[in-house]
């Protein structure tokens, strides 16, 4: 069970716009940590994609966005393009834990 | 360019050992804290372990503390993960991961090693 749920799943069609949610609890996203996410696909390197809950690293396509509010966070890509399926992880840090933590992820297809 | 490269993956046997290297460049290494995140099959992204700059401090997940030891060597611009009592729970890729300093995330990864704790 990890401490920051993630929907397993989320698809949408070429073009669309689609969004991920983390929920987290009091001890982390809701004690003012920042949320980030990154973008996985198998078999290579995890790569950042937004920092600090809505902050996108030099490179990564503005389709890509972040928000957050109280003890939730949301990744959302807008006009959805096929190199964009992956695996989508949300992570923050948990002062009960004292532990960085991640969600399970969230799978994105495009149809 | 970051590059973070690492290397000593096996298959060891429950209740073996192994260490693994992250060879780190592009960066001031001795500037930031660096990390051990693993994927078991199957599973997603989990935590193992942060050392300090200096090496000074580390901490570890709880499913991992008291068995595995982080350390670095600031002179080779290296990682270390030593791990002891390995279980089959273990077996996962290892990534180490580049820590941003100000802020509590992970902005460069390797591209991992596989261990395997399998009899």
């Amino acid at each position: 069970q990890s401490v920051l749920t993630q929907p397993p799943s989320v698809s949408g069609a070429p073009g669309q716009r689609v969004t991920v949610s983390c929920t987290g609890s009091s001890s982390n996203i809701g004690a003012r940590y920042d949320v980030h996410w990154y973008q996985h696909l198998p078999g290579t390197a995890p790569k950042l994609l937004i920092y600090d809950s809505t902050n996108r690293p030099s490179g990564v396509p503005d389709r890509f966005s972040g928000s957050k509010s109280g003890t939730s966070a949301s990744l959302a890509i807008s006009g959805l393009q096929a190199e964009d399926e992956a695996d989508y992880y949300c992570q923050s840090y948990d002062s009960g834990l004292s532990a960085y933590v991640f969600g399970a992820g969230t799978k994105v297809t495009v149809l | 360019e970051v590059q973070l490269v690492e290397s000593g993956g096996d298959l060891v046997q429950p209740g073996g050992s192994l260490r693994l290297s992250c060879a780190a460049s592009g960066f001031t290494f001795s500037s930031y804290a660096m990390n051990w995140v693993r994927q078991a099959p199957g599973k997603g992204l989990e935590w193992v372990s942060v050392i300090s700059p200096s090496g000074n401090n580390a901490y570890y997940a709880d499913s991992v503390k008291g068995r595995f030891t982080i350390s670095r060597d600031n002179s080779k611009n290296t990682l270390f993960l030593g791990m002891n009592s390995l279980r089959v729970e273990d077996t996962a890729v290892y990534y180490c991961a580049k820590k941003n300093s100000g802020s509590y995330h992970f902005d460069y990864w390797g591209q991992g090693t596989l261990v395997t704790v399998s009899s």
